[in-house]
């Protein structure tokens, strides 16, 4: 079954950064697009970003151009998110998830925290 | 990029029906077609429960369902069930490649 393994979250200090992965099993990686989604604490989904199955387009939220960075490694099965100049409203739960058709999101991870607090 | 708007919380009897709205703009729901639904209960990664409007993904119960008109999707459950309660959250592709999600919406069972 298609599985979703996020890491890398963890606390950093306003203006630090951060990279999180996204190790995929389960799924022919290469085919997928896939996005970044993330959750505030009590909060609801924003999405972050996405990456389309050869890495050759990306797109971004408002929030995330210019700070973060949406990378994958087909050879390993792997997503990444490499965040930069993170701030407070950065803290949330991050999930990747598997795209489909550019419409909607069919297997999500359990996610990664990051908290961004001095 | 705006959210989409939901009603914060809905609630409902076993076996009553319960709709979810998601208001949107010309720039989404009613041009693109692609609204999609997630369930996600408390300390859970969301699940998808409806896809491209009304569509159901294999293992979904039937008594959920979705609908559209106009710039507004909506979620409906038929005969709530005590394990229906959870917060749903709508989604759609939007204009400039983006994907936008609703502030969600916590479903009580009474």
């Amino acid at each position: 079954q298609v599985q979703l393994v996020e890491s890398g979250g963890g606390v950093v200090q306003p203006g630090g950064s951060l990279r999180l992965s996204c190790a995929a099993s389960g799924l022919i990686f290469r085919n997928f697009g896939i996005h970044w989604v993330r959750q505030a604490p009590g909060r609801g989904l924003e999405w972050v970003a996405y990456i389309s199955p050869s890495g050759g387009e990306k797109f971004y939220a408002d929030s995330a151009k210019g700070r973060f960075t949406i990378s994958r490694d087909n050879s390993k099965n792997t997503l990444y998110l490499q965040m930069n100049s993170l701030a407070a409203d950065d803290t949330a739960v991050y999930h990747c998830a598997r795209d489909r058709a550019r419409s909607y999101f069919d297997f999500w991870g359990q996610g990664t925290l990051v908290t961004v607090s001095s | 990029q705006s959210a989409l708007t939901q009603p914060p919380s809905v609630s409902g009897s076993p076996g009553q029906s319960v709709t979810i709205s998601c208001t949107g703009t010309s720039s989404d729901i009613s041009t693109y077609g692609r609204v999609s639904w997630y369930q996600q209960p408390p300390d859970a990664a969301p699940k998808l429960i409806i896809y491209d409007v009304t569509n159901r993904p294999s293992g979904v119960p039937d008594r959920f369902s979705g609908s559209e008109s106009g710039n507004t999707a909506s979620l409906t459950i038929s005969g709530l069930q005590p394990e229906d309660e959870a917060d749903y959250f709508c989604s759609s592709y939007t204009s400039g490649d983006a994907w936008m999600f609703g502030g969600g919406t916590k479903v009580t069972v009474l």
